[in-house]
Formats: structure tokens, sequence, C-alpha cells
């Protein structure tokens, strides 16, 4: 069974572009959640996504965003990028949303570097 | 204070000992826990998860949940140079009608042979 690809694996954007990042979760997950990991905040949640809605939020700028597509492949968008949003971007698949015992499997990250 | 807690280690235990990594929530409502490895340039893995109180043991690892404490730990037995990582505890909380992971800041574990 395949897991979470993530794609780009790098990238390196100037300040003021926009970047998308993609998301592909394991075959029969519907829930997908995405992650910013930088060294000096740790994994910080940024919006989790199940049967295309948004289900949860966590608490970032409007410059970020994401969707998901009904085969639940997910994106996420950041605009009008800042040095400070060069991270390591983490998607995580999970089967249900409303599960609380439910695991999350991650893929292997966007690095981004802002320029 | 932080919703989910983890001494930053570094932690660093000799080859063939017990690791022990120690987390604390915050949120009496957190229902599932869960315990993730993370490699250096890599992203975290799954090597746990646990919710009920007790102990529940998975090979070298053994995973230990005592709610009334708000206290979730990990243990690393006959530890190796190759479990040296980050550990990062993840508790899933509700909020606004559904639930999100939150995830401590990790603690640096090093085997040292």
């Amino acid at each position: 069974k395949a897991g979470v690809t993530q794609t780009p694996r790098y990238l390196i954007k100037t300040r003021g572009q926009q970047v998308t990042l993609s998301c592909s979760p394991i075959s029969g997950h519907r829930s997908v959640s995405w992650y910013q990991q930088t060294p000096g905040q740790g994994l910080q949640f940024l919006f989790e996504y199940f049967s295309e809605t948004q289900r949860n939020k966590g608490n970032f700028p409007g410059r970020f965003s994401g969707r998901q597509f009904s085969n639940s492949r997910s994106e996420m968008n950041v605009s009008t990028l800042e040095l400070g949003d060069s991270a390591l971007y983490l998607c995580a698949s999970s089967p249900r949303d409303l599960n609380p015992n439910t695991e999350a499997f991650f893929g292997q990250g966007t690095r981004l570097t802002v320029v | 204070q932080k919703e989910v807690e983890q001494n930053s280690g570094p932690l660093s235990v000799p080859e063939g000992a017990i690791a022990s990594l120690n987390c604390t929530y915050s949120d009496r409502v957190s229902q599932s826990f869960f315990w993730y490895r993370q490699y250096s340039g890599k992203s975290p893995e799954l090597i746990m998860s646990i919710y009920s109180n007790g102990d529940k043991e998975d090979g070298r690892f053994t995973a230990q949940l005592n709610k009334a404490s708000q206290y979730v730990s990990l243990l690393i037995r006959d530890s190796q140079p190759s479990d040296s990582a980050t550990y990062l505890c993840a508790v899933r909380v509700f909020s606004g009608g559904y639930n999100k992971l939150i995830f401590g800041a990790g603690t640096r574990l090093a085997v040292h042979p």
C-alpha cells in the first residue's frame, strides 16, 4: 500500500511569490492535515480537510490556504511568501476525522526555502 | 501553558539501557495519544498509539498512560544507537466539534555506544 506522497520535496521561492504544495493521502484515507515544522516552533497545525471540507484551522494568517479534491488529494497554498515561511511542510493522512482513535501517517514533507 | 509539553532534552542513555520519555498534556478531554519518532531531516513516523489507562507494549517500546495525571510516557528497552532521534508526543483533542492532533516540541534522544 503506497504511503502519503508529497510533492515537490524541495522548493526555493523568493519573497512575495506564492507556492502550492500537493499531498496524496494513503489510498482509502479521507482526512488530510497539514503541519508546518520549524526548529523554533516545532510542529504547528495548519488545517485539516475531510471530504473536501475544511474541518479545522490553526492560528495561521489568511495567506495560508488549502483545499481537498474529490479523490482526497489536497493542496495547500501560501501567498505573498515571507522569509519566516521557510519550513518543512508536512501532510498527514488519516482514515476518518471523527474517530478520536484514528492514527495519522505523515508524508516525507516539502522543504520550502524562501529567499 | 502549552497543550502538550515535553522535555526537549537531549536525553542521553548508554546502549542497552532503558530510555524513558515523558509527556504531559493540559486538555482533560483528550482521548488518544501517540508517539512519533523523527530522524533528523525526515518526517515523523508513528511508533505507538495508546487510548486507555495503563501500559501498551510493542516490541522494545512500552507506552504508559495515566489520564488522571494527564501524563503519557514512552519506554524504550535495550536502547540502540539507531533509536537516536527526536520523539514527538501527540494528543488528539476536540475543538469546535472536530478533533485535531496537537504535538509536543519533542524530546531528543541520544543513545551512545
